[in-house]
């Protein structure tokens, strides 16, 4: 079993759609977690960290349920720039702050 | 502010021969990552260090690849001999210190072993 799973994609929507995605991981000693995004043939990048507590960055929610061991990233009111693939990442401190990524899901919105 | 440096961007190479990736950090930074992303594998970490100490080099596939990281601001990955199956891109990544802090990614060498 992988130690991040993601959904596969790819997710295509319309422009303005809501979309999310899941990311499971096995690890339960994970202490932190990112989303990242990465266009294509570029390198990734951190769009946002998730909290315990859930967190909202504009139109991106992302939400950890450490009970379920799972993660996930609402994007309201897509635009066409939200065209990427989105990595699920959790840092593993008893690895000394190892940073694990998920396949990534691609996703493509449509006008 | 300059960021994550590496070069080559591009590396199309013979089989047998010998690949060196570079990687300048950003400054001030302590932990650095190298990782490679294939399609079938997705990115993976191949070895990190903190301050120029490699800390995990678990992920190294294989004792053809070996890295260094003569400085706190530069490391050097490479591959001898290198091999088809080494070609991916190459990722550095570095960071303000290892654990929470975020990784700020270099654009990648893009490696091709014919």
């Amino acid at each position: 079993r992988k130690e991040v799973e993601q959904d596969p994609g790819p997710f295509n929507v319309p422009e303005g759609a809501t979309v999310a995605f899941n990311c499971t991981y096995s690890n339960s000693a994970s202490q932190s977690f990112f989303w990242y995004r990465q266009d294509c043939r570029k390198e990734p990048k951190l769009l946002m960290s998730v909290y315990s507590s859930g967190n909202e960055d504009g139109r991106f929610t992302a939400q950890l349920n450490r009970a379920s061991q799972y993660i996930s990233l609402l994007i309201r009111d897509s635009k066409l720039s939200d065209s990427a693939t989105y990595l699920c990442v959790v840092n593993l401190y008893n690895q000394g702050g190892k940073l694990i990524f998920g396949q990534g899901t691609e996703l493509s919105v449509k006008p | 502010d300059a960021g994550v440096i590496q070069s080559p961007r591009h590396e199309v190479t013979e089989m047998g021969q010998e690949v060196t990736l570079r990687c300048k950090l950003i400054s001030g930074h302590n932990s650095l990552f190298w990782y490679r992303q294939t399609m079938m594998r997705g990115l993976e970490l191949l070895i990190y260090f903190n301050n120029n100490v490699p800390i995990d080099d678990s992920g190294m596939p294989e004792d053809r690849f070996s890295a260094k990281m003569p400085n706190a601001s530069f490391s050097t990955l490479k591959i001898q001999p290198s091999e088809p199956r080494d070609s991916a891109v190459y990722f550095c990544a570095s960071s303000l210190t290892q654990g929470r802090e975020t990784q700020y990614f270099g654009p990648g060498t893009r490696l091709l072993v014919l």
